[in-house]
C-alpha cells in the first residue's frame, strides 16, 4: 500500500528563511513521489517530482527535494522563502500501474515579511 | 482546451438530491482521475478512467458514487441521494496516460455543498 505523511500541518517562516516542509513515504514498491502546490482558489500545480533518476530534484519556483530511501522521506526545501510562496503544499505517492495519487494532508506554509 | 476545466464551479444542493459534476480533461489525454477534498485534507483518490473504461474505482466510497466517460474524453461523476458528508471540492486531473510516470494535471475543482 501506499501512502504518505505530512508532518506540521502550519509552518511559519520569515521571509528570506529557510523553507523546509516534511514528507515520509510508505510504499511497497519502489515510489515515484510528487510535490504539489495549491495557491488559495487555484487549482494543484507541480512542483517537483521523483521519478529515481536522480535522489536530489529541483522543482520550479526555486523548490527542491531530495528522496532517501532510508529514511523514507522527501523533504521539500527552498533557500531563501518569498512572499509569493505562501501556499498549501501536498506531497503525494503514485500508484503503479495507473499512477493515481495518495496525498498527505498538506501543509500550510505562511511567510511572514 | 488549454487545461483542465469543470462545471459547475460551485454546486449547492439538498440532501437527498441528485448531482453530476463534469470534467473535461486536456484534448489528447488518455488519463483521467477523480479526487474528493474535503476541508482541511488532501485530496483523496475516487476512480481513475483509462480511455472509456474504469481501470480503478477502489476510491469510491459507496454506490451512490458512480462515474463515466462513453467517449474516452469528458468525465461526469454522479452522486446520488447526496448527504451532508459529500460536501467536498471535487477535483478532476488528466494525464498523457503514455509514460509510466506521468503529471497530472488538475482543474480547478467544483465545490459541493449538501445542506
Amino acid at each position: 500500500a501506499q501512502s504518505v505523511t505530512q508532518l506540521g500541518s502550519h509552518v511559519s517562516v520569515s521571509e528570506g528563511a529557510l523553507v523546509l516542509l516534511r514528507c515520509n513515504y510508505s510504499s511497497s514498491v519502489p515510489p515515484y513521489l510528487f510535490w504539489y502546490v495549491q495557491y488559495p482558489n487555484q487549482g494543484l500545480q507541480l512542483l517537483l517530482k521523483y521519478t529515481s533518476a536522480a535522489t536530489l530534484v529541483k522543482g520550479i519556483n526555486g523548490f527542491e527535494a531530495e528522496f532517501k530511501k532510508s529514511e523514507t522521506s522527501f523533504h521539500l526545501t527552498k533557500p531563501s522563502a518569498h512572499m509569493s510562496d505562501a501556499a498549501e503544499y501536498f506531497c503525494a505517492v503514485s500508484k503503479p500501474p495507473g499512477n493515481q495519487f495518495y496525498f498527505g494532508t498538506g501543509t500550510s506554509l505562511t511567510v511572514i515579511p | 482546451g488549454a487545461g483542465v476545466s469543470q462545471t459547475p464551479s460551485n454546486k449547492v444542493t439538498e440532501k437527498g438530491k441528485y448531482v453530476e459534476l463534469r470534467c473535461d480533461p486536456i484534448s489528447g489525454h488518455t488519463a483521467l482521475y477523480w479526487y474528493r477534498q474535503s476541508l482541511g485534507q488532501g485530496p483523496e483518490f475516487l476512480i481513475y478512467f483509462q480511455g472509456t473504461g474504469a481501470a480503478d474505482d477502489s476510491g469510491l466510497p459507496n454506490d451512490r458514487f458512480f462515474a463515466v466517460r462513453p467517449e474516452g474524453s469528458v468525465s461526469t461523476l454522479k452522486i446520488q441521494r447526496t448527504e451532508r458528508g459529500d460536501s467536498a471540492v471535487y477535483l478532476c486531473a488528466s494525464s498523457s496516460g503514455t509514460r509510466k510516470i506521468d503529471e497530472q494535471f488538475f482543474g480547478p475543482g467544483t465545490r459541493l455543498t449538501v445542506l
